[in-house]
C-alpha cells in the first residue's frame, strides 16, 4: 500500500529564516501531490500542489519540489513568519484516485 | 471562496449515544470525505461520497455510517458511541480527483 511520511515531526526556526520541510512516499504510482497548513484549532488548507510531470513549483513565499528518483518532496518556505507556525501535512495520490493518503505531520514552530 | 461547515465545533457524548455530525459544502462539489485525526496518527480517512446516495468505506468504517441525501450535506453516524471514538472529525470535498480537498474547521468529540 502507499504510505506518506515526515521525516521531522517538528522544526523550530527563527524568524526570517526559510524552512524546509520533508516527505517521503513509497508509492511510485504516486502521480499527485499537495501540501497543507493545519492552523491550531482549523482544518487543514491548501497550500500549494504538484503534478508527477513537475519537478518544482513556486507559490507566494513557497516552492515545492518533487524527486520522482527517490519518492521525495519538500515544502520550502521562505522568510518564515511567526504566522507560518502550525501543521504541515504533505499528501499524495495515484491514479486518478479521490482519496489521498496523508503524512502525519510537522509542527513548524517559528521564533521571533 | 469555497466554505465547508461543520455543525459543531465541540461535543460532548455519553457512552452509548447516537451522534450526528453534520457537514456542508457551498460548491457543488462531487466528493465529500469525512476523516479523524488523533495526534501521532494523522488523517484516517472514515468514510468518502462520490455522489448522492452514494458511500464508499475508508480505511477505519467500523463504528461509523454516513448518509448523503443532498449534494452539499455529508452526514457521519456514530450508532453507538464509545470512548475511543473520542477525537477530531474533520469533514471534506473536493471537486474531482486529483484535486486539492477543502476541509471544515473540526469538530472535537469527547465521549465519556
Amino acid at each position: 500500500g502507499e504510505s506518506v511520511g515526515l521525516h521531522l515531526p517538528t522544526l523550530s526556526v527563527q524568524e526570517g529564516d526559510n524552512s524546509i520541510i520533508n516527505c517521503a512516499y513509497s508509492n511510485s504510482a504516486s502521480d499527485y501531490f499537495i501540501w497543507y497548513k493545519q492552523e491550531s484549532g482549523k482544518g487543514p488548507q491548501f497550500i500549494i500542489d504538484i503534478r508527477s510531470n513537475m519537478d518544482k513549483r513556486q507559490g507566494q513565499r513557497v516552492t515545492v519540489l518533487l524527486n520522482k528518483t527517490v519518492k521525495h518532496l519538500s515544502l520550502q518556505i521562505a522568510a518564515t513568519q511567526p504566522g507560518d507556525s502550525a501543521v504541515y501535512f504533505c499528501a499524495s495520490s495515484s491514479g486518478g484516485s479521490y482519496i489521498p493518503t496523508f503524512g502525519r505531520g510537522t509542527s513548524l514552530i517559528v521564533h521571533p | 471562496d469555497v466554505k465547508v461547515t461543520q455543525s459543531s465545533r465541540y461535543l460532548v457524548k455519553r457512552t452509548g449515544e447516537k451522534v450526528f455530525l453534520e457537514c456542508v459544502q457551498d460548491m457543488d462539489h462531487e466528493n465529500m470525505f469525512w476523516y479523524r485525526q488523533d495526534p501521532g496518527l494523522g488523517l484516517r480517512l472514515i468514510y468518502f461520497s462520490y455522489d448522492v446516495k452514494m458511500k464508499e468505506k475508508g480505511d477505519i468504517p467500523e463504528g461509523y455510517s454516513v448518509s448523503r441525501e443532498k449534494k452539499e450535506r455529508f452526514s457521519l453516524i456514530l450508532e453507538s458511541a464509545s470512548t475511543n471514538q473520542t477525537s477530531m472529525y474533520l469533514c471534506a470535498s473536493s471537486p474531482t480527483a486529483l484535486y486539492e480537498q477543502y476541509f471544515g474547521p473540526g469538530t472535537r468529540l469527547t465521549v465519556t
